[in-house]
């Protein structure tokens, strides 16, 4: 079963807009990590946001987390159609997990030129 | 650095086959997981391997199985393939047993079982 859930399913937006996408989950985490994956590819890594962090950036890139809410959010801002993906959010549960990651079911972006 | 690879990339077998798949870590990297992606389920843990021990498994059969060699790469097996397993499989590796470090993906193997 997926831990992650994530919201919306699929989002669709023109060039030069923001982006947003949710992901909550139901457990204590050590981190979470957030990955693209284009239609049917590997997945590539985009940002780790530890449990003590609240919010971190990368380029274009901003994530926040809130583990009261668990809950968090991957902002991509100016988004370009090379964007277009699939976007996941995983979580690693610390612990015994070790390198296990839990992923939720992923949101369809699709950024229109 | 080179980043993860995995062989082959597709893979057409039929049911009853056995399969075996191949990952390459990245140089220095001593973790290495397994994830199934299918449209249904989505992505999920298969095995966790470091230092040649498997330390974590997901809720698969005990049809799946794996290996790690002391050079970290690995290796996942799939005995009596049936048709549910057409899937993509990625591993992943990282650089330590950190849990904190990021993972980083091949570009997965595409099964297709007939």
């Amino acid at each position: 079963s997926q831990q992650g859930e994530e919201d919306p399913q699929a989002l669709s937006i023109q060039e030069g807009e923001n982006a947003t996408m949710n992901c909550s989950y139901k457990t204590s985490i050590n981190n979470l990590q957030w990955y693209r994956q284009n239609s049917g590819r590997g997945l590539v890594h985009l940002i780790l946001i530890r449990s003590n962090e609240r919010e971190k950036h990368s380029g274009r890139l901003r994530v926040t987390l809130d583990t009261s809410k668990k809950s968090s959010s991957l902002l991509i801002t100016a988004s370009r159609a090379a964007d277009t993906a699939s976007y996941f959010c995983a979580i690693n549960a610390g612990g015994t997990s070790y390198g296990k990651l839990t992923f939720g079911q992923g949101t369809i972006l699709t950024v229109h030129p | 650095k080179a980043g993860v690879t995995q062989t082959p990339r597709y893979l057409i077998k039929t049911r009853g086959q056995q399969v075996t798949l191949s990952c390459s870590p990245i140089s220095g990297h001593r973790s290495v997981s397994w994830y199934q992606q299918t449209p249904g389920q989505g992505l999920q843990f298969l095995f966790e391997y470091f230092s040649e021990t498997q330390r974590n498994k997901g809720n698969f059969p005990g049809r799946f199985s794996g290996r790690q060699f002391s050079n970290s790469r690995s290796e996942m097996n799939v005995s009596t393939l049936e048709l549910g397993d057409s899937a993509l499989y990625l591993c992943a590796s990282s650089v330590d047993a950190d849990s904190y470090n990021e993972q980083f993906f091949g570009p997965g193997t595409r099964l297709t079982v007939l």
